[in-house]
């Protein structure tokens, strides 16, 4: 069973045109859920820590929020830099082990 | 300073060689990780080592041989791979568990390895 899942698998945007990423989990006793930027062949850029519920973190267009059971990454006024993938890991309580998400892939059009 | 550097980038080996992959940080964490991504796929985790320890195998092949010989350094021993290992490979590094807050991993850029 899937532990999270992200939606949707691709997204397509204007420059300009916010929207948002959802991250919905399973695992009981959240220890911190992470938001990763990755670009193609390299490896994921750290950008949010969420630890509990009603948390929220914010980076330039990027903004996350966190609730019982999902969290979305908010991209106000894309560029086409932003173009990526934004993958979603959980971290269960007592245990060193992240478990990711299939990841969405943004394009942002200019 | 939240580097992971792993060397070398890329590697192409055949079926019988052998060869390591090494990863470094310096962020005093003392969890790290090895991850396989294949293409259009999330990182996959293979071991995590919690001080220094192996704590966490996730049934990988024995062709992949992990080993932690300080809390800086971690490297991945690989020996008479197949085709098919051929991916993206990537350490991180993180404060473990119990550590108190701030125990989001940070990866290294990987190595792409191609098996022949």
């Amino acid at each position: 069973e899937d532990q999270v899942t992200q939606s949707p698998e691709a997204l397509r945007l204007q420059e300009g045109e916010s929207s948002s990423l959802n991250c919905s989990y399973t695992v009981s006793g959240l220890r911190g859920l992470f938001w990763y930027r990755q670009d193609p062949g390299k490896g994921p850029e750290f950008l949010f820590t969420l630890y509990s519920a009603g948390e929220e973190k914010e980076k330039e267009r990027l903004k996350a929020t966190l609730t019982k059971k999902e969290s979305f990454l908010h991209i106000t006024a894309p560029k086409p830099e932003d173009s990526a993938t934004y993958l979603c890991a959980v971290q269960e309580s007592d245990f060193n082990k992240f478990y990711f998400g299939s990841g969405t892939k943004l394009n942002v059009k200019p | 300073d939240t580097e992971v550097t792993q060397t070398p980038k890329h590697l192409v080996m055949g079926m019988t060689n052998k060869k390591s992959l090494k990863c470094e940080q310096h962020m005093g964490h003392r969890a790290m990780y090895w991850y396989k991504q294949k293409a259009k796929k999330p990182p996959e985790l293979m071991f995590v080592y919690s001080y220094e320890k192996l704590s966490i195998n996730e049934s990988v092949p024995s062709r992949f041989s992990p080993e932690c010989p300080n809390s800086s350094l971690l490297n991945l021993h690989l020996h008479a791979l197949q085709p098919e290992d051929s991916a993206l490979y990537l350490c991180a590094s993180s404060h473990p568990t119990g550590f108190g807050l701030n125990t989001e991993a940070f990866f290294g850029q990987g190595t792409r390895l191609t098996v022949v």
